[in-house]
């Protein structure tokens, strides 16, 4: 069964306190690993697709990283707009849905 | 501008009640899917339909149904035999490459007394 575990559950930051979110999934053939940021009372809103071990994405203060096992979602210098509940999810083969993890809340303090 | 469309965004029923929510999509996807989310679950798969007139039961299926009859519409009902209905409903839609992300609305608050 396909399978997406995230890291920690929750995290408090400081304005500019660098960090990084885990991501680790067992899913198999994988065909999408997938970022979203959820704000409160708000859909998923999409941030990256990353296909193959190796490839990374960024987007503003935002890189995404693929292993084979796990991806990271590095957060560089955050800024209290960027709180926020972080979702991962994983595609496998065939035309299966995603599987979501449970996500990462993010806190970031001025 | 193409998007997704939830309606309304907070509902209210009475137990016992059957309700449905609305899901309306502009961007000409062929996949359309629901979720349901509860504080610490996570995103769980209720329903979700690759094709018109056609749908596969998701993780948690008993209690709700579902209809295709247009591509741009997918509306989910939650009947009386749903134990916890309570929660945030999310409708996505995606096309049917496996590498595409899904696309979310901005989901229904449905709270049952």
């Amino acid at each position: 069964e396909d399978q997406v575990t995230q890291s920690p559950e929750a995290l408090r930051l400081q304005e500019g306190e660098s960090s990084s979110l885990n991501c680790s999934y067992t899913v198999s053939g994988l065909r999408g690993l997938f970022w979203y940021r959820q704000d409160p009372g708000k859909g998923p809103e999409f941030l990256f697709t990353l296909y193959s071990a190796g490839e990374e994405k960024e987007k503003e203060r935002l890189k995404a990283t693929l292993t084979k096992k796990e991806s990271f979602l590095h957060i560089t210098a955050p800024k209290p707009e960027d709180s926020a509940t972080y979702l991962c999810a994983g595609r496998g083969s065939g035309n299966t849905p995603l599987v979501f993890g449970k996500g990462t809340r993010l806190s970031v303090i001025a | 501008d193409g998007g997704i469309t939830q309606s309304p965004k907070y509902l209210f029923r009475k137990e016992g009640q059957n309700v449905t929510l609305s899901c309306e999509q502009n961007l000409n996807h062929d996949a359309m899917y629901w979720y349901r989310q509860d504080p610490g679950q996570g995103l769980r798969l209720i329903y979700y339909s690759q094709i018109v007139n056609d749908f596969q039961k998701g993780d948690i299926a008993e209690g709700y149904s579902v209809s295709r009859e247009k591509k741009e519409s997918f509306p989910l009902t939650v009947t009386s035999a749903q134990k916890n209905p309570t929660a945030f409903y999310l409708c996505a839609s995606s096309t049917s490459s496996g590498g595409s992300p899904l696309h979310f609305g901005n989901g229904t608050r449905l709270t049952v007394t």
